[in-house]
């Protein structure tokens, strides 16, 4: 059973360019978070997608958009880059059963994104 | 506003000796879960133990073990008879009462000594 996987591992843009990061869930779940973890920080939780809605929003400017497919499967793209987004930007899933917001998260690998 | 505190950036410990991570946090409600999760060098996250609010028992995982005290609000992870493969950087999580948001501490780095 595939764990959660992310795309690209590594990107390097520019500032003022757009991002695109995608994210498969673990089988069988159908939610996805995502956060951004700077570097010796912890991660902060940017946004969740249910039913391909946003369903939760953390503190961050709408620079930062998603989607969520049919599939279940997540992109999260970020606009007109700064140097401050550079980060590794980590995927959640988590399962429709269960105590619904205190669900165990699995994690992806993340993506590690640089801006110059 | 709900807040992770995780005091100790860095911590070391001799193989085979037992550790203890600090973690507190701040919320007015009274059912809530708790989460230690753990980041080793390769970056995927997995989760170590989990402690809901309500069960007196301190939960236990194998090696891993908390010490939950509610009043305090102190929720701190012991890891036993360390091994090498403990390290990482360890941080608790709090998701957020009535949403799906996860807060979590700056974490812990922990070295594993041989």
């Amino acid at each position: 059973d595939a764990g959660v996987t992310q795309s690209p591992t590594h990107l390097i843009k520019t500032r003022g360019q757009q991002v695109t990061l995608r994210c498969s869930p673990k089988s069988g779940h159908d939610t996805v978070s995502w956060y951004q973890q700077a570097l010796g920080q912890g991660p902060q939780f940017i946004f969740q997608y249910y039913e391909e809605e946003e369903r939760q929003r953390g503190n961050f400017p709408d620079r930062f958009s998603g989607h969520q497919f049919p599939n279940y499967s997540s992109e999260l793209n970020v606009n007109a880059l700064l140097l401050g987004d550079s980060a590794l930007y980590l995927c959640a899933s988590s399962s429709p059963w269960g105590p619904g917001p205190y669900n165990e998260q699995f994690f992806g690998p993340g993506t590690r994104l640089t801006v110059l | 506003a709900q807040t992770v505190t995780q005091s100790q950036p860095e911590m070391s410990v001799q193989e085979a000796e037992t550790v203890t991570l600090s973690c507190t946090y701040d919320t007015s409600e009274s059912d809530y879960y708790l989460f230690w999760y753990k980041q080793p060098p390769s970056r995927q996250m997995i989760l170590v133990i989990r402690q809901e609010a309500y069960k007196q028992q301190n939960a236990t995982e194998n090696r891993f073990s908390v010490n939950f005290q509610k009043a305090a609000k102190s929720f701190s992870l012991k890891i036993s008879d360390s091994q090498l493969g403990d390290a990482a950087m360890y941080f608790c999580a709090f998701p957020t009462s009535g949403t799906y948001k996860y807060i979590f501490g700056t974490g812990t780095r922990l070295k594993v000594l041989a």
